[in-house]
């Protein structure tokens, strides 16, 4: 199943709500994941199940979307937030997305 | 805590076999499956295996042929071996724990293959 990232680089300032967009190839019944990866770091997982967060993750982190169409927001970027993050579907088996990388304006 | 450490060779010589270890704690692997995942330098992150908390193994089918994973419970350790390396195996490779979901709850810090003559 193919998974599309949009877009590939964001440019947002801290405080700033930002949304980042995933599409599926085929309906994967919420079976989405979002994950973090920090510049040198393994990816940490953030959102599971299309909009459950991962205990110990930020609340300004949140998931939604339904069928193939996905999105993670962050309500209000912090410095830390720096980051390419990675969707993944687990309807079949896995695949990622290509990843968008978000930087500080 | 739940841990996993990956280790093995740096450097491989192309047509040879990459052998890795995955070294986990805070877990049983009879009770959670732990995936191999490889990114290649600046891209993204392909899945390449994974052995299940019953010892069962699937693969991804495009490394299929060349991929074996296997365990040793008692040690805490799963091993990867890919045989035939090309120069596009250049990745760093990381081991995961499958947790509920079943998502990647757990990553190791990955180590990085370099495939080169």
């Amino acid at each position: 199943i193919q998974m599309t990232q949009s877009p590939s680089l964001l440019s947002a300032s801290v405080g700033d709500r930002v949304t980042l967009s995933c599409k599926a190839g085929q309906n994967i019944n919420n079976y989405l994941a979002w994950y973090q990866q920090k510049l040198g770091e393994a990816p940490k997982l953030l959102i599971y199940n299309a909009n459950s967060l991962q205990t110990g993750i930020p609340s300004r982190f949140s998931g939604s979307g339904s069928g193939t169409d996905y999105t993670l927001t962050i309500s209000s970027l912090q410095p830390e937030d720096v980051a390419t993050y990675f969707c993944q579907q687990y309807n079949s088996w896995w695949t990622f997305g290509g990843g968008t990388k978000l930087e500080l304006k | 805590q739940v841990q996993l450490k990956e280790s093995g060779p740096g450097l491989v010589k192309p047509s040879l076999t990459l052998s890795l270890t995955c070294t986990v704690s805070g877990f049983s692997l009879s009770s959670y499956g732990v995936i191999w995942v490889r990114q290649p330098p600046g891209k993204g992150l392909e899945w390449m295996g994974v052995i299940w908390g019953n010892g069962n193994t699937n693969y991804n089918s495009a490394l299929k042929s060349r991929l074996s994973i296997s365990r040793d419970t008692s040690k805490s350790q799963v091993f990867l071996k890919m045989n035939n390396l090309q120069t596009e195996d250049t990745a760093m490779y990381f081991c995961a724990r499958s947790g509920e979901s079943p998502v990647f709850d757990y990553w190791g810090q990955g180590v990085m293959v370099t495939v080169s003559s």
